[in-house]
């Protein structure tokens, strides 16, 4: 079976443009979830979606945004970009199929290889 | 924030020796615990899960839960250089997102 997939895998990009990442969760995987990971913060959770919902957010402004498809691929949007914004951007799928799923296993997230984004 | 804490290391262990990496979580409502692996460059993968207490033993691999700690370990067995990796620590917690520490730098000595 495939893993997650991401693309593309570098980025570099200027202050105040704009970015859209893609993921393709594991076959049979409808949650995916998007992460932030910078040497300072280590991994962030930005949001999860499931069924084309977002069904949970962490704390991050609103210039970052996603969404998912009717297939579970998901993309990610970052606008009006900074300096701060230069990251590895990861993209994690799961079977978690409802809030709470817990304990059998399902909740287990399974990350891709990540977009790694460079803002000068 | 509910925080997962990790001593950032770098810990140094010779081959062979076992290598214990500590994690603590602050959120009680914290039910479902993972040890990931992240070489340099690349992302995590995951090593085990533990969703009760005690041991739960996989290959050279050993997590331990203690709940009303609020604390997760990993042993390493036989460790190799292989290992050295940044070992990451998560919780799902109550709000359902998985909370990453910010990792321990294991370094395997030849």
């Amino acid at each position: 079976k495939a893993g997650v997939t991401q693309t593309p895998r570098y980025l570099i990009k200027t202050r105040g443009q704009q970015v859209t990442l893609s993921c393709s969760p594991i076959s049979g995987h409808r949650s995916v979830s998007w992460y932030q990971q910078t040497p300072g913060q280590g991994l962030q959770f930005l949001f999860e979606y499931f069924s084309e919902t977002q069904r949970n957010k962490g704390n991050f402004p609103g210039r970052f945004s996603g969404r998912q498809f009717s297939n579970s691929r998901s993309e990610m949007n970052v606008s009006t970009l900074e300096l701060g914004d230069s990251a590895l951007y990861l993209c994690a799928s799961s079977l978690k199929e409802t809030l709470g799923d817990r304990g059998l296993g399902q909740e287990t997230q399974y990350f891709g290889p990540g977009t790694r984004l460079l803002v000068l | 924030q509910k925080e997962v804490e990790q001593n950032s290391g770098p810990l140094s262990v010779p081959e062979g020796a076992i290598a214990s990496l500590n994690c603590t979580y602050s959120d009680r409502g914290s039910q479902s615990f993972f040890w990931y692996r992240q070489y340099s460059g690349k992302s995590p993968e995951l090593i085990m899960s533990i969703y009760s207490n005690g041991d739960k033993e996989d290959g050279r691999f050993t997590a331990q839960l203690n709940k009303a700690s609020q604390y997760v370990s990993l042993l390493i067995r036989d460790s190799q250089p292989s290992d050295s990796a940044t070992y990451l620590c998560a919780a799902l917690n109550r709000d359902d997102k998985i909370i990453f520490g910010k990792g321990t730098r294991l370094h395997i000595l030849p």
